[in-house]
């Protein structure tokens, strides 16, 4: 692994099921975020953690929620989805809060 | 909470130099910073400014105003490769989270 991987790139969902996006980096970064980006509307935060074990609600929480139990992982978990959360989701991390941000590469999530 | 204005389309000649402007409100303020981002990819950091004036890398060049609430992204010599999106983002709020614009579309042409 070098640098943030996302899992799954893609996926198309039922809506009402439950879904997990995976987030793994070997930076070492105290800090991961989660944003999901729609047309038009830039990237929008939805949750983030500053240091493993404690997370905080961004701008657009609600729907999805997340944990931090080491300093590498960062799920999102969408526990029942909607058409509304079709987006793409980025991770991204950095090593300090608000410092440089590191993103991988996306999924693209479509809710049906 | 915080919000940012930039414009929405840009559209520029090749070897031109383009200007992307942002404006910014925030309840507390800690920087300013741009990032790019290229059709189907990811964003990736362009620079950081803290403090009021210009920092320059390379093509690129940011300027900060924190009395005016505002910045700006420089991109000299463009190049058909500079097509891509632009955002600027501000780390503020009690949090000193990361806050996006929603983006500036930089088109070049040959």
């Amino acid at each position: 692994i070098a640098g943030i991987t996302q899992a799954p790139t893609s996926q198309i969902l039922a809506a009402g099921r439950r879904m997990t996006l995976r987030c793994t980096q070997d930076m070492r970064h105290n800090a991961m975020y989660w944003y999901r980006q729609d047309l038009g509307l830039g990237l929008r935060l939805i949750h983030y953690s500053n240091t493993a074990g404690t997370t905080g609600k961004g701008e657009v929480p609600d729907g999805y929620s997340v944990s931090r139990a080491n300093t590498d992982d960062f799920p999102l978990t969408l526990a029942s989805a909607v058409p509304s959360q079709t987006s793409v989701y980025f991770c991204a991390s950095s090593r300090d809060r608000g410092t440089e941000a590191f993103f991988g590469q996306g999924t693209r999530l479509t809710v049906v | 909470g915080q919000s940012l204005e930039q414009p929405s389309e840009v559209t520029a000649v090749e070897g031109a130099i383009v200007q992307i402007n942002c404006t910014y409100q925030t309840s507390g303020f800690y920087g300013l910073s741009w990032y790019q981002q290229h059709d189907g990819g990811a964003p990736t950091f362009l620079s950081y400014n803290a403090l009021d004036g210009l920092e320059e890398t390379g093509r690129f060049s940011s300027f900060l105003s924190r009395s005016d609430s505002y910045g700006y992204l420089l991109l000299q010599e463009l190049q058909m490769k500079d097509s891509a999106s632009y955002f600027c983002a501000v780390k503020g709020g009690s949090a000193r989270q990361l806050t996006f614009g929603s983006g500036t579309q930089l088109t070049v042409l040959p």
